[in-house]
């Protein structure tokens, strides 16, 4: 199947510290891993996405890893600021449709 | 450029009547993609255009939901006969359609409320 599990569902963080969300799939043909933040009352927008032929990428205070042998990929925010609170999407796909994981709400309390 | 539009930006209807919610994607985006979103949930996929190919439906709840995509650009949702559980928030996204691993625009969103 083309299911994503993604971990944790809520996650609240003190304003400097870091977070990590974590996606696992199972469709091994996967081989395209986007990250979407949505703001409340706003709509998804990708901040990150990482291709099966690298295992990390970075951009600023993001960053994603991905494990293909494990099936899961993993996104990190540091130096947590409060206007990084969102639900966070993950999502995989290759030349199928883009399933996306179920969210996790991030709160960064100041 | 203009991003993804959606309108109307919110739809109060009785159960029962038929609704359309309108998708107008980015110029130049062949690929276009309609998500249902549920207070608090994920993004639960519904259907997807490609160019002139036949869509994928695979994501429609029951046959009270339909897409049609005129043109190759702006794209309807109809859902008949609408009921209560489909009230959520209807969101339209847009990519080049090269292929899956390309980022999606979305739109506003509609939201939909069903008394």
């Amino acid at each position: 199947g083309e299911n994503v599990e993604q971990h944790p569902s809520t996650l609240s963080v003190q304003e400097g510290d870091s977070a990590v969300i974590k996606c696992t799939y199972s469709d091994s043909a996967s081989n395209y891993f986007p990250w979407y933040k949505q703001e409340l009352g706003k709509r998804p927008q990708l901040i990150i996405d990482i291709r099966s032929n690298v295992g990390e990428k970075k951009d600023q205070r993001i960053a994603v890893t991905l494990n293909k042998t494990a099936k899961h990929f993993s996104l990190h925010i540091t130096e947590t600021q409060p206007e990084d609170s969102a639900v966070y999407f993950c999502a995989h796909g290759g030349y199928q449709k883009v399933t996306f994981g179920t969210g996790t709400k991030l709160q960064v309390i100041p | 450029g203009a991003g993804v539009s959606q309108s109307p930006s919110n739809k109060v209807t009785e159960k029962g009547k038929d609704v359309e919610l309108r998708c107008d994607p980015i110029s130049g985006h062949t690929a276009l993609y309609w998500y249902r979103q549920s207070l608090g949930q994920g993004l639960e996929f519904l259907i997807y255009f490609q160019g002139n190919s036949a869509p994928d439906k695979s994501g429609l709840p029951s046959d009270r939901f339909s897409a049609e995509r005129t043109g190759g650009s702006v794209s309807t949702l109809t859902i008949q006969r609408t009921q209560q559980e489909d009230s959520a928030v209807y969101l339209c996204a847009s990519s080049l359609g090269r292929g899956w691993e390309e980022t999606q625009y979305f739109g506003p969103g509609t939201r939909l409320l069903v008394l």
